[in-house]
């Protein structure tokens, strides 16, 4: 069963770069978002989406994009990288709204430079 | 203040031990909650969701005090296997915010 799959598991960028991280669950999960994780910040939401067609910001949105064309995919656009946002990136399904499990794909490190 | 506070740690504990972990959050319309683990450089994964009547999963027990708002995690006869870092989570209101706390770092020694 592959769940979520995140690729690349690692990037490395020059500042004002752009680049997409994929996500991918085989689940039929409606919800999908997106975190990053920095030391001692716990898991940030980065943008979300309820279904396909359907997105939102979370948290922590500036200088990232995201669409949801389908059930399946939820990829993460940098529009213009930069060093703050280097760190880790995981994506994570879960079936509905109440009370489910949230499944997290292996996450991207990514750097900027 | 954070939303979701939990004990900086970390937590050394030798193997066989009782450990317990803290978690307040500051959101009093939150209405589900969950502890997950996070093994070192890969990704959480559900430990266990946590009821307002406390539930236990072999070794592990989770309270949940509303009033306070409050949450705990109890280890009793830690393993090697638990160390980990804990996460303490919350879900606003059955929606998509997922909100996660800064974890809670273990190390069970020899």
């Amino acid at each position: 069963n592959a769940g979520v799959t995140q690729t690349p598991k690692f990037q490395v960028l020059k500042t004002g770069q752009s680049m997409t991280l994929q996500c991918a669950q085989d689940m039929n999960h409606e919800y999908m978002s997106w975190y990053r994780q920095d030391p001692g910040m716990g898991l940030r939401l980065i943008h979300y989406s309820v279904g396909a067609g359907i997105t939102d910001q979370g948290e922590v949105p500036n200088g990232y994009n995201v669409s949801r064309s389908t059930t399946e995919d939820f990829p993460l656009r940098l529009l213009s990288a930069a060093p703050s946002q280097t760190s880790v990136y995981f994506c994570a399904s879960r079936a509905g709204p109440r009370n489910t499990e949230a499944f997290f794909g292996q996450g991207t490190r990514l750097t900027v430079v | 203040r954070k939303e979701v506070e939990q004990d900086p740690g970390p937590f050394n504990v030798p193997e066989g031990a009782t450990v317990a972990f803290n978690c307040t959050y500051s959101n009093s319309a939150s209405q589900s909650f969950f502890w997950y683990r996070q093994d070192c450089r890969k990704e959480p994964k559900l430990l266990m969701s946590v009821y307002s009547s406390g539930n236990e999963d072999g070794r592990f027990t989770a309270q949940l005090n509303r009033a306070s708002q409050y949450i705990s995690l109890l280890i009793r006869d830690s393993k090697l296997s638990d160390s980990a870092t804990y996460l303490c989570v919350v879900n606003r209101n059955y929606g998509q915010n997922f909100v996660f706390g800064p974890g809670t770092r273990l190390s069970v020694l020899p």
